[in-house]
């Protein structure tokens, strides 16, 4: 079963604007991290927060996580059309199964 | 520094046949791993590998085995393909306390 849940599946919105992507998860983790994947093509790494962070930046990436509520959010600001892709939350729970848990992913579409 | 290297790009199986999917790093990570991705879906995992002569199952190991000979390889066999198998498949690879590495995938058809 999946790990995180994203939120939500899909959003459209205009060039300039900023887009906020939800993921909840059900068990501890070492670390949460966000994938961004373009059409037909393999997942980049974006951006990695570990359970003892709250915030972290990465030029137009903002990512927050609240491990009390095993949630986290991206913000990517000032969109651009080349950000139209699907973004995807996957957990590392540090312990055990050494791999990530992937949620369902969101499909961002930005139109020009 | 070629990163993450899958072989094929593309392959399409009969039902019944076994093939062998390639994955190389060339990054030394100790971790390694195979997803596989359906329509509309995330990542499932379905084997993984901490390091050399390690390896195990994740959430959907059933008709796949691996093995990891070597820190840079890790080979996906299916064993008698089904048109279940039918999906994108994903290798991975990242160093203790980083990012995954993903390769570019291989799609596979069983007919």
């Amino acid at each position: 079963s999946q790990q995180g849940e994203e939120d939500p599946q899909a959003l459209s919105i205009q060039e300039g604007e900023n887009a906020t992507m939800n993921c909840s998860y059900k068990t501890s983790i070492n670390n949460l991290q966000w994938y961004r994947q373009n059409s037909g093509r393999g997942l980049v790494h974006l951006i990695l927060i570990r359970s003892n962070e709250r915030e972290k930046h990465s030029g137009r990436l903002r990512v927050t996580l609240d491990t009390s509520k095993k949630s986290s959010s991206l913000l990517i600001t000032a969109s651009r059309a080349a950000d139209t892709a699907s973004y995807f939350c996957a957990t590392d729970a540090g312990t055990g199964r050494r791999a990530l848990t992937f949620g369902s992913g969101t499909r961002l579409q930005v139109q020009p | 520094n070629a990163g993450v290297t899958q072989t094929p790009k593309f392959q399409v199986l009969k039902t019944g046949q076994s093939m062998t999917l390639q994955c190389a790093q060339d990054m030394n990570h100790e971790y390694m791993s195979w997803y596989r991705q359906d329509p509309g879906m995330g990542l499932r995992l379905i084997h993984y590998s901490v390091g050399a002569g390690i390896t195990d199952q994740g959430e959907v190991p059933n008709g796949y085995n691996v093995s990891r000979s070597t820190t840079e390889d890790f080979p996906l066999r299916l064993l008698s393909a089904a048109p279940s198998q039918t999906s994108v498949y994903f290798c991975a690879s990242k160093a203790q306390g980083g990012g995954y590495t993903f390769g570019s995938g291989t799609r596979l058809t069983v007919v």
